[in-house]
């Protein structure tokens, strides 16, 4: 089992602030990592796809970042909204066929 | 298109009983992949199908799972015997898999609750 790893576990921030969180996950043979936006008691969707060493991806105010090579990717939430609150998970793809999940970002934006 | 369909939605068993969770991917999409969501352990991969073929199945807790993809459009994860152990939410995802670069659609979960 291979580790990614999410931080912070949770967020709490005021509407308007700008927030950024981590995962990390194995260096080693990377094929994709995915970010995925999970509102409570709906099912997980796709945020973004990223393959290559210094990828960065922009959708409205989330955007996010990929370092394959020190095994980290970050996103970032701008002018945070409460229809933000989520919890925002990552997925290494190791081996093309292979999904490790972490626990996820648990962010709380109040109005 | 109506997206990844599961049913039942919610199903509630006693232990020893036989559960059988439904998945439909989304046409055209050539891979399917059922997970379980747990307090403990998060969103775990199961098994994973490409063309209908199972690739992966290393994640299957026990003998007592078990996985069929009979054709593209229907796909099937079985308990028997089931345990209090495995209640959980089940999601069934699909894609289209051409590279390394796809996304996964998830359905909506089956919320498992052995007693």
């Amino acid at each position: 089992i291979l580790n990614v790893e999410q931080s912070p576990q949770s967020l709490h921030v005021q509407e308007g602030d700008s927030t950024n969180f981590t995962c990390s996950f194995p260096s080693s043979n990377f094929y994709a990592l995915h970010w995925y936006r999970w509102e409570t008691a709906k099912s997980p969707e796709a945020l973004f796809v990223m393959t290559l060493n210094g990828d960065e991806k922009k959708k409205g105010r989330i955007s996010a970042t990929l370092n394959t090579k020190e095994g980290y990717s970050y996103l970032y939430i701008k002018g945070s909204q409460p229809e933000d609150s989520a919890t925002y998970l990552c997925a290494y793809l190791y081996n093309f066929n292979k999904f490790y999940f972490g626990s996820g970002t648990k962010l709380n934006v109040k109005p | 298109d109506a997206g990844v369909i599961q049913s039942p939605r919610h199903e509630v068993t006693e232990m020893g009983q036989e559960v059988t969770l439904r998945c439909k991917p989304i046409s055209g999409h050539n891979s399917l992949f059922w997970y379980r969501q747990t307090m403990m352990r998060g969103l775990e991969l199961l098994i994973y199908f490409n063309n209908n073929v199972p690739i992966d199945d290393s994640g299957m807790p026990e003998d007592r799972f078990s996985a069929k993809m009979p054709n593209a459009s229907f796909s099937t994860l079985k308990i028997q015997p089931s345990e209090p152990r495995d209640s959980a939410v089940y999601f069934c995802a699909s894609s289209f898999v051409s590279g390394s670069s796809y996304e996964q659609y998830f359905g909506p979960g089956t919320r498992l609750t052995v007693t």
